[in-house]
C-alpha cells in the first residue's frame, strides 16, 4: 500500500489550492478515503472523508463550504479542492486510506503535504 | 460533537515498563473508539480499533479495552521504539470525527 501526497505549499489566505493524492498496491475503489491534517506542533484533525462510490461525503465544521473532496477510481487518486484558506489552515494534510468502504478508520497514511497559509 | 480526552498528558516510563494510557468520551461512543500511535517526523500509524482489535502486524504487547465512554490502551512492556505520541480516535459520530490531544510516553 503506498499513498503520496502532492500539491501543497505556501499560499495567500483567501487564495485556493488542490492536494492530490495517488494510491497504489490496493483496491482503490474498494475502500472509504480520508484527509487528516495536523498544525504544527500540535494534535490531529480530521478534515474530509468520501466513501467508495462517493456515495458518503463528510467535512469537519472548521472546512465544510470551503474545501471539496474528490476521488477518480479510474485514477487510483483522491484530491481536495481547499478554497478561501485562511491561516488555521496552516498544517501538514495527509492522505488516509479506511480499514472499509465507508468506514472512518485510517489504517494507511501518506507521509504528508505540508499546506502554509500566509501573507 | 464528542470531545475525547486522553490522560495522562504525558506518561514517563523505563523500557521494560508497563504504560497505561486512557481516553474518554463525552459521550458513548459504544466500541467505535481506535488508538494510533506517531513517531516523531512521521506519519500516525493504526494500532488498535474497536477498542480491541490489534490492527495488522500490531505487536501483541499492545492491548485495548474499553467501551462507551472509557478506554485503555496497555503497552505490557515498553520497548525503545514505543517512545512515541498515542492518540484516541472516534468514528460513531460521522461526520464529526473527532481525536484525543494525545498522550507522549516518553523516557
Amino acid at each position: 500500500v503506498q499513498l503520496v501526497e502532492s500539491g501543497g505549499g505556501m499560499v495567500q489566505p483567501g487564495r485556493s489550492l488542490r492536494l492530490s493524492c495517488a494510491a497504489s498496491g490496493f483496491t482503490f475503489d474498494d475502500y472509504a478515503m480520508h484527509w487528516v491534517r495536523q498544525a504544527p506542533g500540535k494534535g490531529l484533525e480530521w478534515v474530509s472523508g468520501i466513501s467508495w462510490n462517493s456515495g458518503t461525503i463528510g467535512y469537519a465544521d472548521t472546512v465544510k463550504g470551503r474545501f471539496t473532496i474528490s476521488r477518480d477510481n479510474a485514477k487510483n487518486s483522491l484530491y481536495l479542492q481547499m478554497n478561501s484558506l485562511r491561516a488555521e489552515d496552516t498544517a501538514f494534510y495527509y492522505c488516509t486510506k479506511s480499514r472499509g468502504p465507508v468506514a472512518a478508520l485510517f489504517d494507511r497514511w501518506g507521509p504528508g503535504t505540508p499546506v502554509t497559509v500566509s501573507s | 460533537e464528542i470531545v475525547l480526552t486522553q490522560s495522562p498528558a504525558t506518561l514517563s516510563l523505563s523500557p521494560g515498563e508497563r504504560a497505561t494510557l486512557s481516553c474518554r468520551a463525552s459521550q458513548s461512543v459504544s466500541s467505535y473508539l481506535a488508538w494510533y500511535q506517531q513517531k516523531p517526523g512521521q506519519a500516525p500509524r493504526l494500532l488498535i480499533y474497536d477498542a480491541s482489535q490489534r490492527a495488522t502486524g500490531i505487536p501483541a504487547r499492545f492491548s485495548g479495552s474499553g467501551s462507551g465512554t472509557d478506554f485503555t490502551l496497555t503497552i505490557s512492556s515498553l520497548e525503545p521504539e514505543d517512545f512515541a505520541v498515542y492518540y484516541c480516535q472516534q468514528r460513531i459520530d460521522w461526520p464529526a470525527i473527532t481525536f484525543g490531544p494525545g498522550t507522549k510516553v516518553d523516557v
